[in-house]
């Protein structure tokens, strides 16, 4: 069973504050990480990428993953109430397209 | 760049009716298609993983009979309802992947919007 597992929230922070979303997955040949954001009635846009240990910075978005602890996450700085909107966490096995296995996403509320 | 359409983006049908889905990449070519269809305050579920030329490799639990599927070319594949019910009322997405892009990265569709009465 290829679980990943994602705290379903809500979680809502305060204009300008840091929001922290994190995700947990079972596979330990898991390899490429990804991060999308859902609005409601829209379909995923892709945020960020991540295939290595450590941390990937674009913008004000950092994803951090950490394989040992077959953990990945995903830190807004300066949240912005657009921010708001449902984040799913996607682990594929393998770097040749293969499918992905996809979190049951958090809903993340900005408050202006 | 990597844009996926699909269309129709909203299909309204009678019980019984089938309904076609089309998915194309728009600027890349996809050697590979996925379809997904999300229940509302759900998340996604993986329905078939399809590749240019070859038949679909369907989910557990998901009739390859009533959700055809076809990728004919490396920029456009089908997904067909067919005997649509209300139960097949949906939101359904497809996504595109391609090595030559980024590694395993998915581009999603914006999603087609099915109401079956």
């Amino acid at each position: 069973q290829k679980e990943v597992e994602q705290n379903s929230g809500p979680l809502s922070v305060p204009e300008g504050a840091i929001a922290s979303l994190n995700c947990t997955y079972s596979d330990r040949g898991s390899q490429s990480f990804f991060w999308y954001r859902q609005y409601s009635g829209k379909s995923p846009e892709l945020i960020m990428s991540i295939y290595s240990n450590g941390d990937k910075e674009d913008g004000r978005f950092t994803a951090q993953l950490n394989k040992a602890s077959q953990y990945v996450s995903l830190l807004i700085r300066d949240s912005q109430p657009s921010d708001s909107a449902t984040y799913l966490c996607a682990v594929s096995l393998t770097n040749t397209g293969n499918q992905f296995y996809f979190g049951t996403g958090t809903s993340l509320t900005v408050i202006p | 760049g990597a844009v996926v359409s699909q269309h129709p983006s909203r299909v309204i049908c009678k019980s019984g009716t089938s309904v076609k889905i089309e998915c194309r990449s728009l600027d890349f070519q996809a050697t590979t298609m996925f379809w997904y269809r999300q229940f509302p305050k759900q998340s996604l579920m993986l329905m078939a993983t399809s590749n240019e030329g070859s038949k679909a490799t369907y989910e557990q639990g998901v009739e390859k009979d009533k959700f055809l599927i076809n990728h004919a070319s490396l920029t456009l594949s089908t997904l067909t309802v067919t005997s649509a019910h209300p139960e097949d009322s949906s939101f359904y997405i497809c996504s595109a992947s391609t090595p030559a892009r980024h590694t395993d990265t998915q581009y999603f569709g914006p999603g087609t919007r099915l109401t079956v009465l």
